[in-house]
């Protein structure tokens, strides 16, 4: 069965400090990663998706993910947070099937 | 464009009462999650639609979850005789799920379900 694991549960940052949130993700002949964004009392929004091609894969709100086989990581990266970047921070994978999702990340982004 | 919807967005329930949940997916897509997201954790898979068929109900925790999408659009999810481990948030999304190489699941706003 597949997995996910976030690494972190809260990650604290000051604004405009770069971030990385960390995510593994179980192996598997086809692999479909994403990252999506929950805002409080609001579902689910899509920041990025890895199918195929170009390991770096760029979304939206300036973050950016990088695909890495041989750790199986997929790691989500922003330069320079925002306070409006305060959120919880799912990891998923899927693809043919249903989402199996990391436990979440809540990023806290300090003034 | 319309997104996916969820009603109620908020439920109270007394225990052992039943419980009904509604999701309107977006046009056109033809398939449909239900997802079940406890308290501080991440979204769990419940079951799936494919058009009107159920493909997989591997996730529904008792046979007191029933999910349906009679004519392949809207889905009810069905609780009965609901219990307080029940309190989640259950969240719906829709897809096109392979059509055009899209994998990519739209969510609703969720309904938040507390049983007292």
């Amino acid at each position: 069965a597949q997995s996910v694991t976030q690494l972190d549960s809260q990650v604290p940052v000051f604004e405009e400090a770069p971030v990385e949130l960390r995510c593994n993700y179980s192996s598997s002949v086809s692999v479909y990663l994403f990252w999506y964004v929950q805002y409080p009392n609001q579902g689910l929004q899509l920041l990025l998706k890895y199918l195929s091609g170009s390991t770096l894969v760029k979304g939206i709100n300036g973050f950016e993910a990088e695909f890495n086989k041989s750790q199986t990581s997929f790691h989500l990266r922003k330069p320079s947070v925002h306070i409006s970047d305060t959120a919880e921070y799912f990891c998923a994978q899927g693809g043919n099937t249903p989402l199996v999702f990391g436990k979440g990340t809540r990023l806290s982004v300090i003034a | 464009g319309a997104g996916v919807s969820q009603s109620p967005r908020y439920k109270v329930a007394k225990r052992g009462q039943d419980v009904a949940l509604r999701c309107d997916p977006i046009s056109g897509h033809v398939s449909l999650f239900w997802y079940q997201q406890a308290l501080g954790q991440g979204p769990e898979f419940l079951t799936y639609f494919q058009n009107e068929a159920q493909l997989d109900k591997s996730g529904l925790p008792s046979d007191r979850f029933f999910a349906e999408r009679p004519e392949g659009s809207v889905s009810t999810l069905k609780i009965q005789r609901t219990q307080q481990e029940d309190s989640a948030v259950y969240l719906c999304a829709s897809s096109l799920f392979g059509q055009a190489g899209s994998y990519e699941q739209y969510f609703g706003p969720g309904t938040r379900l507390t049983v007292t």
